[in-house]
């Protein structure tokens, strides 16, 4: 399967501690979004690379949140110090640059729950 | 998404058509987009749509652009079982390449 990948898909943990998500996009893609999606919301966007660089972060990704994406390959989003409210599900998605529909290529996420 | 309306909730049955409907704000937006996510799985593109169309058709799908109103609908002929999901309309400018979603509708189709 040559789709998007995200690991873990679930994870619990209590609140104040760090939790690490990874995302492995489709090898040829090289840019790369997270978004959050709570109950009952559509997708927000959090950030996004081409290649290893960081292009754009939104407001909703305060300080303890940070996303690496190293060698312009796979990318980590790192939650420092969890609290409730960051309890969603974190998705995922690569494309290519100025691809002809600008589709996105979703994971099936990684669902967090802050206890 | 703010900027990307929708409804939250369609039921129809079997065999009927469905309509989806949206709205947006930004003017400029470029590409407009339906996705599906079916449950546990992740959201997959079912179609787009550029500003300087009006319609496009795609098998049992049809998408209607009105970008005077900034409405863009989604009609599911003939609709199946199968076809229960949420379904997400998203805009993006051609300056910008991050997608804005609306908050999906929820396609429920009863036998």
């Amino acid at each position: 399967d040559t789709g998007v990948s995200q690991n873990p898909r679930h994870k619990i943990t209590k609140r104040g501690q760090n939790v690490t998500f990874r995302c492995d996009p489709i090898s040829e893609h090289n840019r790369l979004y997270w978004y959050r999606q709570t109950l009952g919301q559509g997708p927000e966007f959090l950030t996004y690379f081409q290649n290893e660089a960081q292009l754009e972060k939104s407001r909703l990704l305060s300080d303890r949140f940070s996303a690496e994406r190293p060698k312009g390959s796979f990318s980590t989003l790192e939650i420092q110090r969890t609290e409730q409210g960051d309890s969603a599900m974190y998705l995922c998605a690569s494309s290519l640059p100025r691809g002809a529909t600008g589709e996105l290529f979703f994971g099936e996420g990684s669902r967090l729950t802050v206890l | 998404g703010e900027d990307v309306e929708q409804s939250l909730f369609l039921s129809v049955r079997e065999g009927d058509s469905s309509v989806i409907n949206c709205t947006y704000t930004d003017s400029s937006s470029t590409y407009l987009y339906w996705y599906k996510q079916e449950p546990g799985a992740g959201l997959q593109l079912l179609t787009y749509i550029f500003s300087n169309m009006d319609m496009k058709q795609d098998q049992r799908l049809t998408v209607l652009l009105n970008k005077k109103d900034k409405h863009l609908s989604l009609r599911i002929a003939d609709t199946q079982t199968g076809d229960s999901a949420i379904y997400f309309c998203a805009e993006m400018t051609g300056g910008s390449y991050i997608p804005t979603f609306g908050r999906g509708t929820s396609l429920i189709v009863h036998p």
